[in-house]
């Protein structure tokens, strides 16, 4: 089976209920930011970004919440269902550069 | 939808053999990347190449190369595979202008025996 995320931090939200999954990104310069999801023997999937000049953003049952004064993320799924249940990781990136910086992830566990 | 397309889901390969991973992009995307996934390591970037041709070592090159001869494809390459390469592959790609969304491949998990 899969290896990854062995050593993750992990939460567990009763299906219905909302989850907030969180990260503190590393580079005060980064103004780029990506949410991805990577369920189990699947590569990372995209899920909504961020650019530096806005505060928070919504899309389909997410939000992502940006603090740029303590380099914190965060990522909330709005009634969370069993398929939301994977490694969510942040990204993030500076202007005129193609690298990104990955978080190691959280497992979210979603309780039938 | 955007397709990165990795040829191998599963590897198996003995020390010493030289390994190579294919990804394909069916986007046009100009950037195309080769990461490792480690449980607890996060992605960490091997290479990364931006044109045909062209390629930039990432952050642990080292025992790997690359190659782009075409615009889709880009191949990761284990000049002589060790077991501290066995690891999960993940390609991805990105077009050059606007956001910059990296695309990832399902990955390809490689054991090294």
């Amino acid at each position: 089976g899969e290896s990854v995320g062995l050593h993750l931090p992990t939460l567990s939200v009763q299906e219905g209920d909302n989850s907030i999954i969180n990260c503190a990104y590393s580079n005060s310069a980064s103004d780029y930011f990506i949410w991805y999801k990577q369920e189990s023997g699947k590569g990372p999937q995209f899920i909504i970004d961020i650019r530096s000049n806005m505060d928070k953003r919504q899309g389909q049952r997410v939000t992502v919440l940006l603090n740029k004064t303590v380099k914190h993320l965060s990522l909330q799924i709005a009634a969370t269902q069993p398929g939301d249940s994977a490694v969510y990781f942040c990204a993030e990136t500076s202007s005129g550069t193609y690298k990104y910086i990955f978080g190691t992830g959280t497992r979210l566990k979603v309780l039938a | 939808d955007v397709k990165v397309t990795q040829s191998s889901r599963y590897l198996v390969k003995r020390t010493g053999e030289k390994v190579f991973l294919e990804c394909v992009q069916d986007m046009d995307h100009e950037n195309m990347f080769w990461y490792r996934q480690d449980p607890g390591l996060g992605l960490r970037l091997i290479y990364f190449s931006y044109d045909v041709k062209m390629k930039e070592k990432g952050d642990i090159p080292e025992g790997y190369s690359v190659s782009r001869e075409k615009k889709e494809r880009f191949s990761l390459i284990l000049e002589s595979a060790s077991t501290n390469q066995t690891s999960m592959y993940l390609c991805a790609s990105s077009g050059r202008t606007g956001k910059n969304i990296q695309y990832f491949g399902a990955g390809t998990r490689l054991s090294v025996l």
